[in-house]
């Protein structure tokens, strides 16, 4: 199927580092990737994977993909309360659609 | 140039009515995507245009919604006679051609909701 699985929620508390996690179909799949979304607002997009990367670091952002296993997480370090939102994960079919998880809440708690 | 523009942002009507909204991707850009996205769910894939052709079409996309690119700019996408089930944020996106890494630029969204 075109299933992309997310878990649907994470609370942490600020200055913890938060592990959101996904798991996807499609092992052509080149780029994988995580947007933000905000309440009321639009799609941000945080940071992505090209398919031939284990690891990817970006500021407190970390990226990391199993692709055996179809598996992506991104680690959020020293969260902070203006991190709480929806995460999606995603991954980039040939023709540029995007397949999308359901999302995962994240709450930081002060 | 600013980035995808959608019109109108917020959208309520009557159940049966016609809507029609409107996307304005980044200029250059030949790829326009539309998805939709219901409340608590990640947005769904929709349709896709490669300059005014539109190469495919998600099984989500009814017979009720229609989409057109007519001169390869911008897109509008129609939804006829609506339904409650089509209350949903619809979101447009664009990319450059043949670009295998460019993120998709999304934008704002329209809000439908239908009474």
């Amino acid at each position: 199927g075109e299933d992309v699985e997310q878990s649907l929620f994470l609370s942490v508390r600020e200055g913890d580092s938060s592990v959101i996690n996904c798991t996807y179909t499609d092992s052509s799949s080149t780029y994988l990737y995580w947007y933000k979304q905000e309440p009321g607002a639009g799609l941000q997009l945080l940071t992505y994977i090209f398919s031939n990367m284990d690891m990817k670091q970006d500021q407190r952002l970390t990226v990391l993909l199993n692709k055996k296993d179809k598996h992506l997480s991104l680690r959020i370090a020293d969260t902070q309360t203006g991190d709480s939102a929806i995460y999606f994960c995603a991954e980039k079919r040939n023709t540029g659609k995007l397949i999308f998880g359901q999302g995962t809440t994240l709450q930081v708690k002060p | 140039d600013t980035g995808v523009s959608q019109d109108p942002r917020h959208k309520i009507t009557k159940r049966g009515q016609n809507v029609t909204f409107r996307c304005d991707p980044i200029s250059e850009h030949n790829r326009l995507y539309w998805y939709r996205q219901t409340l608590g769910q990640g947005p769904e894939f929709l349709t896709y245009f490669q300059n005014e052709a539109q190469l495919e079409k998600s099984r989500l996309l009814s017979d009720r919604f229609s989409a057109e690119r007519p001169k390869g700019s911008f897109s509008t996408l129609e939804i006829q006679r609506t339904e409650q089930g089509d209350s949903a944020m619809y979101l447009c996106a664009s990319t450059p051609e043949g670009a295998l890494l460019t993120e998709a630029f999304f934008g704002q969204g329209t809000r439908l909701t239908v009474v």
